[in-house]
Order: structure tokens, then C-alpha cells, then sequence
């Protein structure tokens, strides 16, 4: 079966706090997507990770991926409001891609 | 303006009606998809298609149907709506790598 276990669901954080996301997936790729969705809106690409050991940064997001353990994260560095979204990661498989439910982030003052 | 377009963005239908969502690219991608949104389970893919000629069935094809008129239009239909198809309906596109999928800005579609 195709699957995509992301947690937590929902992360109530404080500005200024450090968090991270995990992602584990259920088969072997080399392509792992974030996205960030606003509510609402549309998905927004973030990161698109090719290889094992592949780290990618944008501002305070850095996101990484461990083919061999099926598990990606996404690290945030000091939270700050404008990060409050719902976090999607997605695996390819197939020429498609398998969605994670999501985590909801919720960044408090 | 926007390279990915669906139509409509909001859509309030009846059990039983058949409902047209289309979906328009200006990016000269070949590959088009539509997902479906439901909160808490993430998106999940409906119908695919890697080129005019081409069409293939995604997780949850049932109850749907799908046309590729045009390498820039893909369209989803519901034969006949249910309530449980009430959801945010994405369309995406790619190119011929796959390497990364471009989301339209979604049509909410509610069935009463």
C-alpha cells in the first residue's frame, strides 16, 4: 500500500521556538515534494528533495530526506506567524505523486 | 496571469446533477492531473493523463470521468453528484519530467 505518514497533524508553536515535521512514506523513491498550503488557497511548492542525504534551506524552513529510512523532515528555525499554513509532504511513485494529510501549523505571540 | 485556470471556483450542485470542472494551462506542460482535497486525508488523485491520447485512472476514480480536449485542457466530470464528492478539487500539470507538479487555485464543490 501506497502511504505517506506525516505527524504531527497539528503543531501549535511559539514564536520563536524551533519544531520539526516528520514524514514517512511506505515504498522507495527518490523524490520527495513539501508543500504549503494557505487556508483556502492553492498548494505552493517548497522543496522538491532528488537524493538520499539531500538538504534544501529557504529562509527559516529546511527540509531533508533519508531514502534508505523512508523519512523526510522539515525543520523550522525560530517560528514567526507568517509560517502558520497546513504542510504537505508527497512521495513519487509511478510517474505520480502520494500525499501525506497534512500538518497544520499554528503559530502563536 | 495565472498559468494553471479551473472553472468554476465555487460550485453548488444537487444529488444527482452532472457537473463539468475544467481546467486550462499555459505552461506547455504534457502531463495533467486532478486531485481531490478532503480535510484531514491530505489530496488524492483522481484521473491522470501524460498526454492528449493518454488517460489513466488514479486512486479514486469512481463515480468520475475525465477529457483531455487539447494538450492545455483537462477536464473532470460527475455523471451524477453525491453528496460524498463535496470537496476542494485541484487541478495540476507537469512536464514531461514529472520533476514538479504546478497546482490551479482549486474549485470548491459542494453537492446538497
Amino acid at each position: 500500500e501506497l502511504k505517506v505518514e506525516q505527524n504531527p497533524l497539528f503543531l501549535s508553536m511559539q514564536e520563536g521556538k524551533n519544531y520539526t515535521i516528520y514524514c514517512n512514506y511506505s515504498t522507495t523513491s527518490d523524490r520527495l515534494y513539501w508543500y504549503r498550503q494557505d487556508p483556502g488557497k492553492s498548494l505552493e511548492s517548497l522543496f522538491v528533495l532528488l537524493s538520499n542525504g539531500a538538504v534544501k534551506q529557504e529562509g527559516r524552513l529546511m527540509a531533508s530526506l533519508d531514502t534508505k529510512a523512508r523519512l523526510s523532515t522539515l525543520h523550522i528555525t525560530a517560528a514567526v506567524h507568517d509560517l502558520s499554513a497546513t504542510y504537505f509532504c508527497a512521495f513519487e511513485y509511478g510517474n505520480k505523486l502520494v500525499f501525506g494529510a497534512g500538518t497544520i501549523l499554528r503559530v502563536k505571540s | 496571469d495565472a498559468d494553471v485556470t479551473q472553472t468554476p471556483r465555487n460550485r453548488i450542485t444537487k444529488t444527482g446533477k452532472r457537473i463539468m470542472l475544467e481546467c486550462s494551462q499555459t505552461k506547455g506542460h504534457d502531463r495533467m492531473y486532478w486531485y481531490r482535497q478532503d480535510p484531514g486525508l491530505g489530496l488524492r488523485l483522481i484521473y491522470y493523463s501524460f498526454d492528449v491520447k493518454d488517460i489513466n485512472k488514479g486512486e479514486i476514480s469512481d463515480g468520475y470521468s475525465v477529457s483531455r480536449q487539447a494538450q492545455a485542457k483537462f477536464s473532470l466530470s460527475l455523471e451524477s453528484a453525491i453528496p460524498n464528492q463535496t470537496a476542494l478539487y485541484f487541478c495540476a500539470t507537469s512536464d514531461r519530467t514529472g520533476l514538479e507538479q504546478y497546482f490551479g487555485p482549486g474549485t470548491r464543490l459542494t453537492v446538497t
